[in-house]
């Protein structure tokens, strides 16, 4: 049963672009959102959150958006840049619960020059 | 403030040895989970701790498995009688508070030959 998905496994954009990578979940008890990205062999970096009060949350280049009644999150990142190319996984967690993080299966992001 | 940081980095192990994955938090995190990411998966989390309390193992392998957080040094990732589908890299996160973003360590190579 997969809670969190991300439908798109790979996504490729010209720098300078705007990369928007998406995610959906199916468990309204999810009320906290974060998006993480990954380079090989590394561990996870975090990039933004955002709780179920709010409908975007801005970070420099990196913006979250929730949908709650259509069950979806996107992260936009404007301008993309080379080092922007990773693997990104979005993850939920209900704040009744022990926080543990839900995460979809990622998106590989590639920015061409 | 250093990051989060487990050892080894990398972890060989026959069938039937025991495997132990060390995590050290960051400073005045109180919060960990373990993670694990299977070949082309996203991660799925195992076990959350807070000093010297096991407060969510819903997602461990009932068996074989074992974590601990003590009030002094590292949490610990036990894993008895290994076999070769325990070969993943495993991962640990810590967190000031909940709900609240978890920052992850690079992360255990273990490879079960």
């Amino acid at each position: 049963d997969q809670q969190v998905k991300q439908n798109s496994p790979s996504l490729s954009v010209q720098e300078g672009r705007i990369s928007i990578l998406n995610c959906d979940y199916t468990n309204s008890m999810f009320d906290y959102f974060l998006w993480y990205k990954k380079y090989p062999a590394e561990g996870p970096t975090f990039l933004i959150s955002i709780s179920s009060i709010k409908d975007k949350n801005e970070d420099g280049r990196f913006t979250v958006f929730l949908n709650k009644s259509a069950k979806h999150l996107s992260l936009h990142i404007v301008p993309s840049q080379p080092g922007d190319s990773a693997v990104y996984f979005c993850a939920a967690s209900a704040t009744g619960g022990a926080q543990k993080l839900v995460f979809g299966q990622g998106t590989r992001l590639t920015i061409n020059p | 403030n250093a990051g989060v940081m487990q050892n080894p980095r990398h972890l060989v192990r026959r069938r039937g040895q025991e495997a132990r994955l060390r995590c050290s938090p960051m400073k005045g995190h109180s919060h960990v989970y373990w993670y694990r990411q299977l070949p082309e998966e996203g991660l799925k989390f195992m076990v959350y701790l807070q000093k010297e309390n096991i407060i969510d193992e819903s997602g461990m392998p009932k068996e074989r498995f074992s974590a601990e957080f003590p009030k002094e040094g590292p949490s610990i990732l036990r894993i008895q009688q290994v076999v070769r589908g325990d070969s993943a890299a495993y991962f640990c996160a810590s967190s000031p508070r909940t709900p609240g973003e978890q920052y992850f360590g690079p992360g255990t190579r273990l490879t079960v030959t």
